[in-house]
This record gives C-alpha cells, sequence and structure tokens, in this order.
C-alpha cells in the first residue's frame, strides 16, 4: 500500500473548519482513501473514504485532488470533542488487505 | 456505523500468567477481524489477522504462540496473551471488517474501543 504523510500536529480553533491534509504520492489507481480518528484513550473511528470524487457525509468532507496525489479531510465546525488523532490511509479495495496506520495528525481543538 | 466490543476493557495480571481478550462484532457478520496493539505514544501496530474458521495470520515479529487468536464464529474473535510479562502491557484493539448484516461496503472497517492489559 502506499504511504502517506501528514503533519504531526495541528490545531484549530473551536467553531471553524479543520482542514487536515494528507500527501499520498505514490497511490496507485485502485487504492482508496481512508480516515480515521482516535480519540485518546479509545479505539480508532472510522470517518470516510473515497476514490477519486470528493466525498461528503455527517461528520466530515473529503477532498481529493484530480491527481489523487494529495487529499484534504475537512472538520466543517470543529468542537472540542473532534480533539483527536486523525489517520489518512491508502488501501485497496480488497476484503483481504489491512489497515497500517502511521502516526498521524494530532488535532487539538481549542476555545 | 457498526458496533464493535471488546471485553473487558481494562486488565491487571500477575507476570506469568495468561489474559484472554474477546473481541465481538454486534450487529454485523464479521469474516475477517484484526488485532493491533498500541503502546504509549506511538500508533496502532498491526498483530495479525483472523479469518473465521482458519488460522490466524500473524505480522512478522509477532510470536504466533504467545498471542494466540481463535475466530471461532462470524461475530467472536479471541486473542489470548499467554505467559504474559510486563513488556506485554499495552493496548489491545480489535477491529472486525463489514461483509453482511446490514447495509454497507466491507471497504468499511470499525474498531473495537480496546483493552488495557497492564501486567505487573
Amino acid at each position: 500500500d502506499a504511504k502517506t504523510t501528514q503533519p504531526t500536529s495541528m490545531d484549530c480553533a473551536e467553531g471553524r473548519a479543520a482542514n487536515l491534509p494528507c500527501n499520498h504520492s505514490t497511490i496507485s489507481g485502485n487504492e482508496y482513501v481512508y480516515w480515521y480518528r482516535q480519540i485518546h484513550s479509545q479505539g480508532p473511528q472510522y470517518i470516510i473514504h473515497g476514490l477519486k470524487n470528493n466525498e461528503t457525509n455527517e461528520m466530515a468532507s473529503l477532498i481529493i485532488t484530480e491527481d489523487r496525489k494529495s487529499s484534504t479531510l475537512i472538520l466543517p465546525h470543529a468542537t472540542l470533542r473532534d480533539t483527536a488523532v486523525y489517520y489518512c490511509i491508502v488501501r485497496v479495495s480488497d476484503p483481504a488487505s489491512k489497515l497500517t496506520f502511521g502516526t498521524g495528525t494530532r488535532l487539538q481543538v481549542t476555545l | 456505523g457498526a458496533v464493535v466490543s471488546q471485553h473487558p476493557s481494562r486488565v491487571i495480571c500477575k507476570s506469568g500468567t495468561s489474559v484472554k481478550i474477546e473481541c465481538r462484532s454486534l450487529d454485523f457478520q464479521a469474516t475477517t477481524m484484526f488485532w493491533y496493539r498500541q503502546f504509549p505514544k506511538q500508533s496502532l501496530m498491526l498483530m495479525a489477522t483472523s479469518n473465521e474458521g482458519s488460522k490466524a495470520t500473524y505480522e512478522q515479529g509477532v510470536e504466533k504462540d504467545k498471542f494466540l487468536i481463535n475466530h471461532a464464529s462470524l461475530t467472536l474473535s479471541t486473542l489470548t496473551v499467554t505467559s504474559a510479562h510486563p513488556e506485554d502491557s499495552s493496548f489491545y484493539i480489535c477491529s472486525a471488517r463489514w461483509t453482511s448484516g446490514r447495509g454497507g461496503s466491507y471497504n468499511e472497517q470499525f474498531f473495537g474501543p480496546g483493552t488495557r492489559l497492564t501486567v505487573l
């Protein structure tokens, strides 16, 4: 699976949009981009995933560049409860493939 | 999303004893479950992949005789840490990949809340 690069940490004011970038320049055509987050001392939580089109759900939006070499996770109105480590992972859509976690981005939402 | 539970959430044991951790998919069937380990301030590391009815596949460096995995049904997988030692103290997290039982896609993988193991 392709490697991803994320900033180590980011801050965001409560109520503002949090934009978390991810680089995946070696992504191949059959690999999806997944985002998970892990709140302290909990298991990871699935957020969203996409292949090439932008995606939106009740939690977030995922913007994937046209060349698919990078993406941005957008939390439109961050709250204190969004403070967590956010992981960007690329993986082929195959039941046997694995989710491999990198170091992620530690997002701190502040008042 | 689908719910994955783990039991116990926290366990403290003496060195040399064995500890069993259960992972259940509550509202869906999971032919594949995964076990991860996470040390403080580190990311999740995949230990093994468990398929229902077959032997688990372990990642490089993970001792299969120490970390026994059983996936006897589509909703239950267990991890047994045998002869636990203080260096096995960690946060163990299971994950289940959705395959059937609810509308959705097998692309989604759901995680349990984790089990914190402390070996004295």
